[in-house]
This record gives structure tokens, C-alpha cells and sequence, in this order.
């Protein structure tokens, strides 16, 4: 079954400090992995695709296919990283249709 | 704003009350998905139009469901006879549909919150 899991429903740091959040996924195939996020009281919005292997924001995700994963990472957290974000997958070229995780809330603490 | 737009934002109703919301995608975009998200969870595909086409239909989609894009342009997505279990918030998002090995981007609109007493 397609299933993305993000195991974290809350995340606390302070500024400054680094931050992981963690996407697992299960597909039998070569999924595309994206993160999205969505900033209070704005829609929600892709911050990140792993074809792209780029930063955006500071932030960084790196698909590793041995363990399912696509976590999320940024060294230095700001205040403005404050957020709920959703780590999703594509399986089907056709549909393109994404499948989310429930989110990870990340909260960062002056 | 030329970001998806839908309408409206809030919806209230009665249980057993017929609905409909309306999403107006990116000009020139011509792939349009609706998306339903409950409290404490991620968006859910619920159905894919390519042009005026309806493509793929999840099993979350009921009879009671109805999406159409009659001129490929802007999309309606009916519920008839309403049920509590249906109070979420609707989420359309649009993509270019463009060809290519790799997979469009969706932009998503402000979504509208149903609430179904």
C-alpha cells in the first residue's frame, strides 16, 4: 500500500537550533517525495522536491531508498520556520495525485 | 491574485443539505484535483480532472459526491444530502500538465471548511 508516515505531530526547538522531521514512506515503485508547508492562516504550498536536490529557505531532504525515507532538515531554525509540514508522495505518473503524511507541526521558540 | 481561488470559504450547513463549492484554477492550467482534509490529518485525494476529463475517483468519494469541470476552466464539487462525517475542510489545487519524466507541481487554493451540524 502507498502510505507516507510522519511519526511527529509536534516539534519544539529553539532558534538556532537544528531541525530534523522525519517522512517515512511505503510504495512499490520509484515515488517522487515532496515536502509541503503550510504557514499560518496561508495555503498550503510545495517548499521542496527531492528531483530538485536543492535548498529552499535554508532547508534540505535527501531521498534514501535503503531505509524509505525523506527527511526534512535545516542546521539553524528561525522563528519564520514556524509551520505545519507535510511530507508527500507522487506514485503514478498518470494521476500525479499526492499522497500526505499527517504533518509534523514545527515550532521554534525565540 | 492569480493563485487558485475557491469559493466559498466556510460553508455551514445542515445535515441532509446539499452543498456545492466552486475552485477556479490557475489560468492555462489544465490538471485540477480536489482534496479533502479532516482535523489532525494530511490531505486526501478525492478526484483529478485532465481538461474537463474526470480521470480517477478515490473510494473516498461516495454516490453522494459529484465533481465536474464542464469547460476544463473551473471546477464544482457537490455533496448531496450532507452528513456529519462530511465536516473537513475541501482543498482544490491546479498543475500545468505538462509532459515530462518528472511530476507537476500542484498549487493549492485557500480551501473551503465545511462544517455539517
Amino acid at each position: 500500500a502507498q502510505r507516507v508516515t510522519q511519526p511527529e505531530k509536534l516539534l519544539s526547538v529553539f532558534k538556532g537550533a537544528p531541525v530534523e522531521l522525519k517522512c517515512n514512506y511505503s510504495y512499490s515503485g520509484s515515488p517522487e517525495l515532496f515536502w509541503y508547508v503550510q504557514y499560518s492562516r496561508q495555503r498550503l504550498q510545495l517548499l521542496l522536491r527531492h528531483i530538485s536536490r536543492e535548498s529552499i529557505k535554508g532547508f534540505t531532504a535527501d531521498l534514501n531508498k535503503g531505509e524509505t525515507s525523506f527527511h526534512l532538515k535545516k542546521p539553524f531554525a528561525q522563528e519564520e520556520d514556524s509551520a505545519m509540514y507535510y511530507c508527500a508522495l507522487s506514485g503514478r505518473r498518470g494521476t500525479d495525485k499526492l499522497i500526505f503524511g499527517t504533518g509534523t507541526r514545527l515550532q521554534v521558540f525565540p | 491574485d492569480t493563485g487558485v481561488s475557491q469559493d466559498p470559504r466556510h460553508k455551514i450547513t445542515k445535515r441532509g443539505q446539499n452543498v456545492t463549492f466552486r475552485c477556479d484554477p490557475i489560468s492555462e492550467h489544465n490538471r485540477l484535483y480536489w482534496y479533502r482534509q479532516t482535523l489532525g490529518q494530511g490531505p486526501e485525494f478525492l478526484t483529478y480532472f485532465q481538461n474537463e476529463a474526470q480521470l480517477e475517483k478515490s473510494r473516498l468519494l461516495s454516490d453522494r459526491f459529484s465533481a465536474e469541470r464542464p469547460k476544463g476552466s473551473f471546477s464544482t464539487l457537490e455533496i448531496q444530502r450532507t452528513e456529519q462525517g462530511d465536516s473537513a475542510m475541501y482543498l482544490c489545487a491546479s498543475s500545468p500538465g505538462l509532459a515530462g519524466p518528472s511530476t507537476d507541481t500542484q498549487y493549492f487554493g485557500p480551501g473551503t471548511r465545511l462544517t455539517v451540524l
